[in-house]
């Protein structure tokens, strides 16, 4: 069974740029959930989507947005890039969504705004 | 306002001993408390969870005992190996879906 995917895995963008990260969960999984990784914050939730609906959303500001497809296929877009956007940005995908279940995360994508 | 705390941030523990892995919460409305260990260059895989209704679940070499009183969760890997050097990390759900908040970190090295 193929896990998580992400594409691209690395990515330089400049500030004021825009920029969109792909997920394809684990087949037959219907929750993608986004995190961002930095060394200050750690790991910190951005947004949940269960089927095509964002179930949950983080403390970002409205540059960070998300979709999910029919396929279960996920994208996140980050708007007008600032320096602080630098970081690993993970998703995860999971069957269901609650109770405490597993959440199988991929590598992630490793975004450099400069 | 960090809700979740893990406040060592690395531990060192012989091949074989007991390595126990500490984490503090501030909010009694979570539901459910997960532990997820992390490799460099991966992303984080999931090794154990337990409700709060539960004050112990074992899976294996792992144990994970909540204590609610004093909001504390704890993990504990018996045997220890070294193959479980990495970075563990605890977190908690509030319910109603699959959003984490996830403790800092702690950095495990299991010695020969």
């Amino acid at each position: 069974k193929a896990g998580v995917t992400q594409t691209p895995r690395y990515l330089i963008k400049t500030r004021g740029q825009q920029v969109t990260l792909s997920c394809s969960p684990i087949s037959g999984h219907r929750s993608v959930s986004w995190y961002q990784q930095t060394p200050g914050q750690g790991l910190q939730f951005l947004f949940e989507y269960f089927s095509e609906t964002q179930r949950n959303k983080g403390n970002f500001p409205g540059r960070f947005s998300g979709r999910q497809f029919s396929n279960s296929r996920s994208e996140m877009n980050v708007s007008t890039l600032e320096l602080g956007d630098s970081a690993l940005y993970l998703c995860a995908s999971s069957f269901r969504t609650g109770g405490g279940n597993e959440q199988f995360f991929g590598p992630g994508t490793r975004l450099t705004v400069l | 306002d960090q809700q979740v705390k893990q406040n060592s941030p690395s531990l060192s523990v012989q091949e074989g001993r007991i390595s126990i892995l500490n984490c503090d919460y501030t909010n009694s409305m979570f539901d459910y408390f997960l532990w997820y260990k992390k490799y460099p260059a991966e992303g984080p895989t999931f090794l154990i969870s337990i409700s709060s209704i539960k004050d112990k679940n074992e899976d294996g070499r792992f144990t994970v005992f909540l204590n609610k009183s004093a909001k504390h969760l704890s993990l504990h890997i018996v045997p220890s190996q070294p193959g479980d050097s990495a970075v563990y990390f605890c977190a908690v759900e509030a319910g109603g879906g699959n959003k984490l908040t996830f403790g800092t970190g702690t950095q495990l090295k299991v010695e020969l």
